[in-house]
């Protein structure tokens, strides 16, 4: 069974600054990896998803990712008090129509 | 913006009681998923479906079922409700390697 693991565990900085975020997967045959994001009450929501080994960009959002370390990274730019959620890394498993999990990052952005 | 609704949001339930929690999209996914989310474990998956009449097993199936009567609409039951499935419950429809869409979640409390 897949096994995601995030860190930090949480994460508080002031408005502007670069927020880097971690999540560390089990299998190295996953498929795609996702970011989700989640505020208080709401369900989550897909913020960016990544396959390939590298990077992709998307507005403030920059994710990373190395399969031979079975590691994948989040960076959010010019953070902004809207941004303060959980963070949730989740990892599709290969053959199956399904996401694993982390158990997420709490980030609060003090203004 | 795919819909995903559902139903109740907030259940008071009694030990041994039957609950069932509902769920509907509009957005034609062949997929649906149950979830639940808790403090220290974070989303964990217990039934998804991969379209009207089929039903598959989680990581937590244990004491919950699952239906799924229609492309639109999935249900969770707990039969033989405990304390222990005191938790916030997620919906989410979606296709393969793409996003998934959640609802707003069902708090259920078991007294």
């Amino acid at each position: 069974q897949e096994k995601v693991q995030q860190s930090p565990e949480s994460l508080i900085v002031p408005e502007g600054a670069m927020v880097s975020l971690n999540c560390s997967f089990s299998d190295s045959a996953s498929q795609s990896i996702w970011w989700y994001q989640q505020h208080p009450g709401k369900g989550p929501k897909a913020l960016i998803s990544i396959f390939s080994n590298g990077n992709k960009k998307e507005g403030r959002l920059t994710v990373y990712l190395n399969r031979a370390s079975l590691h994948v990274s989040l960076h959010i730019k010019d953070s902004q008090p809207s941004d303060s959620a959980v963070y949730l890394c989740a990892v599709e498993t290969e053959g199956a129509d399904r996401l694993t999990f982390g158990k997420g990052t709490q980030l609060i952005i003090q203004p | 913006e795919a819909a995903v609704t559902q139903s109740p949001r907030n259940k008071v339930a009694v030990t041994g009681g039957k609950v069932t929690l509902s769920c509907n999209q509009t957005n034609n996914h062949n997929n649906m998923y149950w979830y639940r989310q808790d403090t220290g474990h974070g989303l964990r998956l217990i039934h998804y479906s991969y379209g009207a009449g089929s039903t598959e097993k989680g990581d937590i199936p244990d004491g919950y079922k699952a239906s799924r009567p229609s492309q639109e609409n999935f249900s969770l039951i707990l039969e033989l409700a405990t304390p222990s499935q005191t938790s916030v419950y997620f919906c989410a429809s979606g296709e393969p390697n793409e996003r998934l869409f959640f609802g707003h979640g069902t708090k259920l409390s078991v007294l």
